[in-house]
């Protein structure tokens, strides 16, 4: 079954300006990760958040987790025309990993 | 540089046919996926496996069966393809845990487009 749920489905952004998507999910988990697709091809992973962790950065992004509310978030700031993908949240659990819909990011330049 | 192959980037079959799709990774992992993926569903495990010979349903399991010979290579089957089979297949692996804990992320192919006719 489906696990993360990403908010909105789709967002259009002027090239500059910072992207927020959101991701709630369901039930337990050891670690949330974020993971970015270009169109037709295979997903490519970003940041990984464990469960003890609230805030990590890796360059341009910055994941939030707060494992009260189930809910983690995904900052893109200064955002490029090439961040233009669709965006992925997955919660790992017990032995494997659930992914949600998505998030289509259009940036444009 | 790390990478998991899927053998075919498109693929038409007819109803019916038994369908191989093939995934190699060559960084050594002993967790291989198989995923689905299709629109406002994002993606749907089919199986997995931990090891050689291991294997484990997914969410979606039926009409698929999968095969796990070697360490590098992990096939997916579809015992008589129809229509509603019709996607975007992902292969991903990713090394065993570590203290328990998942630290790594997955590393997917780049997918196979299967289209049933």
């Amino acid at each position: 079954s489906q696990q993360g749920e990403e908010d909105p489905q789709a967002l259009s952004i002027q090239e500059g300006e910072n992207a927020t998507m959101n991701c709630s999910y369901k039930t337990s988990i050891n670690n949330l990760q974020w993971y970015r697709q270009n169109s037709g091809r295979g997903l490519v992973h970003l940041i990984l958040i464990r469960s003890n962790e609230r805030e990590k950065h890796s360059g341009r992004l910055r994941v939030t987790l707060d494992t009260s509310k189930k809910s983690s978030s995904l900052l893109i700031t200064a955002s490029r025309a090439a961040d233009t993908a669709s965006y992925f949240c997955a919660t790992y659990g017990w032995n494997d990993m659930r992914f949600g819909a998505g998030t289509r990011l259009t940036v444009k330049p | 540089d790390v990478k998991v192959t899927q053998s075919s980037r498109y693929l038409v079959k007819r109803t019916g046919e038994k369908v191989f799709l093939e995934c190699v990774q060559d960084m050594d992992h002993e967790n291989m996926f198989w995923y689905r993926q299709d629109p406002g569903l994002g993606l749907r495990l089919i199986y997995f496996s931990y090891d050689v010979k291991m294997k484990e349903k997914g969410d979606i399991p039926e009409g698929y069966s999968v095969s796990r010979e070697k360490k590098e290579r992990f096939s997916l089957i579809l015992e008589s393809a129809s229509t509603n089979q019709t996607s975007m297949y992902l292969c991903a692996s990713r090394t065993r845990h570590h203290r328990g804990l998942a630290n790594y992320g997955y590393t997917f192919g780049s997918g196979t487009r299967l289209t049933v006719v």
